[in-house]
C-alpha cells in the first residue's frame, strides 16, 4: 500500500525563521511529488518535483526531492505570518492514476 | 476562470440518512476527483471520474458512491451516515486523467457534520 509520511506534524515558528517540512514516501511507479498549502479549505498547489536534486523556487519558498532515498523537503525562509497554514505532501503514482496525500505538516508563525 | 465550485459547503445530517454533494470543476476539465478529510487521517482518495466513467475508487465501502455527467460536473453520494463519516469532502478537477503534472484543482469542499 502507498505511503507518504509528513514531519513534523506541527511547529510554531517566529516570524523570520526559517523553516523544513520533511515529506518521505513508499509507493509503487512514482510519478510525481507534490506539495499544496491549506490555510482554511481548499488546498492550493506549490510544486510539483519530478526528478532528483532539481530545486524548485517560488519567492521564499524551494522545494528539493531525493528519489533515491524517497524523500522531499519543502524550505520556507523569512516565515511571514500569512505562511501559517498546513502543508501537504502527495504523490502521484501512474498506476493507480491518484494522488496519495501526508497528513500534513500544521506551521504557526507568530510575531 | 471560475474555480472548483462544491455545494452545498456546509451541512448537517443524523446517523442513517444519505447525502448527495455536488462538484462543478473549472470549465474544459474533464476529470473530476473527491477527497475525504478528517484530522486523523489527512485526505483520502475516494473516487476519480473522467469523461463519466468511474476510472478509480478508493479503499471506501459501498455506501459512498458518485457519478459524472456529461458537462463534467459530478455528484458524490453516502448513504445510511455514520458518525465516521463526518468529515470535510473536497472535489478537485483537473484537464484529463491525471498527467504527468498530477496536478489537481481543489474546491473549497463541503463539510459534513453527522450527529
Amino acid at each position: 500500500e502507498d505511503k507518504v509520511v509528513q514531519s513534523p506534524l506541527s511547529l510554531v515558528v517566529h516570524e523570520g525563521d526559517t523553516v523544513t517540512l520533511n515529506c518521505s514516501y513508499e509507493v509503487t511507479n512514482f510519478r510525481s511529488l507534490l506539495w499544496y498549502k491549506q490555510e482554511k479549505k481548499a488546498p492550493t498547489f506549490l510544486f510539483m518535483l519530478t526528478s532528483s536534486g532539481i530545486e524548485k523556487k517560488s519567492g521564499r519558498l524551494s522545494s528539493i526531492l531525493d528519489k533515491k532515498e524517497l524523500f522531499s523537503i519543502l524550505n520556507i525562509t523569512a516565515t511571514q505570518t500569512g505562511d501559517s497554514a498546513v502543508y501537504l505532501c502527495a504523490v502521484y503514482t501512474g498506476t493507480a492514476s491518484k494522488l496519495t496525500f501526508g497528513t500534513g505538516t500544521r506551521l504557526q508563525v507568530t510575531l | 476562470k471560475a474555480g472548483v465550485t462544491q455545494t452545498p459547503r456546509y451541512l448537517i445530517k443524523t446517523r442513517g440518512q444519505q447525502v448527495t454533494l455536488s462538484c462543478s470543476p473549472i470549465s474544459g476539465h474533464r476529470s473530476v476527483s473527491w477527497y475525504q478529510q478528517t484530522p486523523g487521517q489527512g485526505l483520502q482518495f475516494l473516487f476519480e471520474y473522467f469523461s463519466e466513467t468511474q476510472r478509480n475508487k478508493g479503499n471506501f465501502p459501498g455506501r459512498f458512491s458518485g457519478r459524472q455527467f456529461s458537462n463534467s460536473r459530478s455528484e458524490m453520494n453516502v448513504s445510511t451516515l455514520e458518525l465516521g463519516d463526518s468529515a470535510l469532502y473536497l472535489c478537485a478537477s483537473s484537464f484529463a486523467r491525471l498527467s504527468d503534472t498530477g496536478e489537481l484543482f481543489f474546491g473549497e469542499g463541503s463539510r459534513l457534520t453527522v450527529l
